[in-house]
């Protein structure tokens, strides 16, 4: 079975420009699941979906960031303007119900914000 | 906020020793969990264990849960070179099922 993907792998862009980091879960999950991870602050939810619907965005840093799940099948984070401070690994991960489930992980967005 | 945090932060070992990492964690839980990170891939789950549960196994991996202590091990046995990767626990919120992830244990197992 295919696990979760997420595009692109790699993402170099200038401050100011807006990125797009897109997740497609695997098949079935009901849950969906943003993280972003730093050196410093390691791994941090940003958001997460229960059948498409956000559920809690309070990981979420800024005005800057918005999540997107149009469909059980494609989520977006998008963040616009993008600045130095948010480079990073994205990762989306989704979950097959929600409580004593564990969380598939895609291979991440490394984001470079120069 | 970090819930869960592990101890050490790095371990080297040789192949064929046993590696111990720890993970505590501040408030009350339903569930711990641990996953391994190979460099610049995804987290993959390993094992979950319910604060019901005190023991729970799986192939070449054992983990404790001490809720008294709010503390667990993971238990590496016979270690590989591949068994070389990030470890991480993961403990939801008691009140609710959303995870926070530990900094990780850098485990290196030397051929």
């Amino acid at each position: 079975d295919a696990g979760v993907i997420q595009s692109p792998r790699h993402e170099v862009t200038e401050m100011g420009q807006e990125v797009t980091l897109r997740c497609k879960p695997i098949s079935g999950h009901d849950y969906l699941f943003w993280y972003r991870q730093t050196m410093m602050r390691g791994l941090e939810l940003l958001i997460y979906f229960n059948n498409n619907v956000p559920i809690d965005d309070s990981g979420m840093p800024e005005d800057r960031f918005s999540a997107k799940m149009p469909n059980a099948s494609f989520s977006t984070l998008k963040i616009q303007p993008s600045e130095p401070r948010d480079s990073a690994v994205y990762f989306c991960a989704s979950s097959l119900g929600w409580g004593y489930q564990p969380q598939h992980f895609g291979d991440g967005t490394r984001l470079s914000i120069l | 906020s970090q819930q869960g945090e592990e101890d050490p932060q790095a371990l080297s070992i040789q192949e064929g020793e046993n590696a111990t990492m720890n993970c505590s964690y501040k408030t009350s839980i339903n569930n711990l969990q641990w996953y391994r990170q190979n460099s610049g891939r995804g987290l993959v789950h390993l094992i979950l264990i319910r604060s019901n549960e005190r023991e729970k196994h799986s192939g070449r991996l054992r983990v404790t849960l001490d809720t008294s202590k709010k503390s667990s091990s993971l238990l590496i046995t016979a270690s590989r070179a591949a068994d070389t990767a990030s470890y991480f626990c993961a403990t939801d919120g008691g009140s609710n099922y959303k995870l926070t992830f530990g900094k990780g244990t850098l485990l290196t197992v030397n051929p």
